[in-house]
């Protein structure tokens, strides 16, 4: 079955750069959410779209945007990168309030 | 204090032994429970959702009690693949966030 899937897997940046991270939900979930967990920590909500309209909003720094695409993907986009920034990264899809699916996460890497 | 409430651990205990997790979580309104499993550097993974009635899974019984806003976890016949970080997750009235308690980790020995 097709899961949730995230890119790149990993991501090394710089400080001050700008960072991509991509994520494909599982096909006709209507709801995505990305969380960032540092080492250590329990995952810790940034935002969630549902039917590609934003619809919650977490801890997210504001030097962090996301957006949802007409084909259901996600982009979270990350500038002004710091080494705080350092995490990995994880989307997940549910259809509305029904379990949700992780993918497997963009470890980044702030030097 | 955070929305969803776990005892950290670590909690080490034997093969074959039966342990209970707890989770408190603070916003009445929640809809959905449930409990992710989460290895090492590796995503959650859902282990079960929990329902008013409580179910069970196999070694695994999850309830949940409204009136006291705690949510339950129990592991029968412990095995060492069950050594991870068991996660209490709620969802917000209106489905769109999932909070996540702090972890508790298991270590189960031989």
């Amino acid at each position: 079955a097709a899961g949730v899937i995230q890119s790149p897997r990993h991501l090394i940046k710089e400080k001050r750069e700008t960072a991509t991270l991509k994520c494909y939900p599982i096909p006709r979930h209507d709801t995505v959410y990305w969380y960032q967990q540092g080492p250590g920590q329990d995952p810790q909500f940034l935002i969630s779209f549902y039917e590609k309209m934003q619809s919650d909003k977490g801890s997210i720094p504001d030097r962090f945007s996301a957006q949802q695409f007409s084909d259901y993907h996600s982009e979270l986009n990350m500038s002004s990168l710091e080494l705080g920034d350092s995490a990995l990264y994880f989307c997940a899809s549910s259809l509305s309030r029904a379990e949700a699916f992780f993918g497997q996460g963009t470890r980044l890497t702030v030097v | 204090r955070k929305e969803v409430e776990q005892d950290p651990g670590p909690f080490n205990v034997p093969e074959g032994a039966t342990v209970a997790f707890n989770c408190t979580y603070s916003n009445s309104a929640s809809q959905s429970f449930f409990w992710y499993r989460q290895d090492c550097r590796k995503e959650p993974k859902l282990l079960m959702s929990v329902y008013s009635s409580g179910n069970e899974d196999g070694r695994f019984t999850a309830q949940l009690n409204r009136a006291s806003q705690y949510i339950s976890l129990l592991i029968r016949d412990s095995k060492l693949s069950d050594s991870a970080t068991y996660l209490c997750v709620v969802n917000n009235s209106a489905g769109n966030m999932l909070t996540f308690g702090g972890g508790t980790r298991l270590m189960v020995k031989p």
